[in-house]
């Protein structure tokens, strides 16, 4: 079954302790991307990655690291985490071109205290 | 550089009755627009696509939007609605020749028996 899968789906922790949410695609997608998605602000682009250690920064970089040393992985890292970046957070993964729609996974539920 | 606009956070609607759905979109270059549908507790799923072929766009579950260039519009209608259609709407747009996607705010669908 293609999906992308997201782990931990619910996680909760302190400020500054770094975590790492993963990313996993079984579609052999190039484009993977990052969202978070706030209420009343949507979703909004963090990171995205067109292929393999091939990253560019979206419209909230900021306090976040990615990296893309596989195809199929794309973790997102936050060394330390503060409460604003308490949100829900999607991986999305499409073929290269901007023309094709993104399959998302089921969402990753922060709490930073 | 592209945005979107969806007019309206919460709709509501009778069962049975016309859903229609706004966005509109700026873009500096031809772009590509998308509505994703999102269930609670789950990653957003694509409804339809405009990639710049036909201005009308059949997607699932009945939905169908229209592009109209001279309005930057990208509306979602659906002529009946059923009650499994309550759920989050977003629409999302990509310039043709960018990799960066911009979301709206989203739209809370309401069916009424």
């Amino acid at each position: 079954e293609a999906q992308v899968t997201q782990n931990p789906r619910y996680l909760i922790t302190v400020t500054g302790k770094k975590l790492t949410v993963t990313c996993s695609q079984n579609m052999n997608h190039e484009y993977m991307s990052w969202y978070r998605q706030d209420p009343g602000l949507g979703l909004r682009q963090i990171y995205y990655s067109m292929n393999v250690e091939v990253t560019d920064k979206g419209d909230v970089p900021e306090g976040y690291k990615v990296s893309r040393k596989e195809k199929r992985n794309f973790p997102l890292i936050l060394e330390s985490p503060s409460p604003n970046q308490t949100s829900l957070y999607f991986c999305a993964s499409s073929f290269q071109t901007s023309n094709q729609p993104q399959h998302f996974g089921d969402g990753t539920r922060l709490s930073i205290l | 550089a592209q945005s979107v606009t969806q007019l309206g956070s919460h709709v509501s609607v009778s069962e049975g009755a016309l859903v229609l759905l706004r966005c509109n979109y700026s873009s500096s270059v031809p772009p590509y627009l998308f509505w994703y549908v999102q269930y609670p507790n789950q990653g957003l799923q694509l409804l339809l696509k405009y990639t710049s072929a036909a201005t009308l766009v059949k997607g699932i579950n009945g939905f169908e939007a229209e592009f109209k260039k001279s309005e930057t519009s990208f509306h979602l209608t659906k002529p009946s609605a059923h009650m499994s259609d309550a759920a989050e709407y977003f629409c999302a747009v990509v310039a043709n020749t960018g990799n960066q996607f911009y979301f709206g705010t989203g739209t809370s669908l309401t069916v009424i028996p």
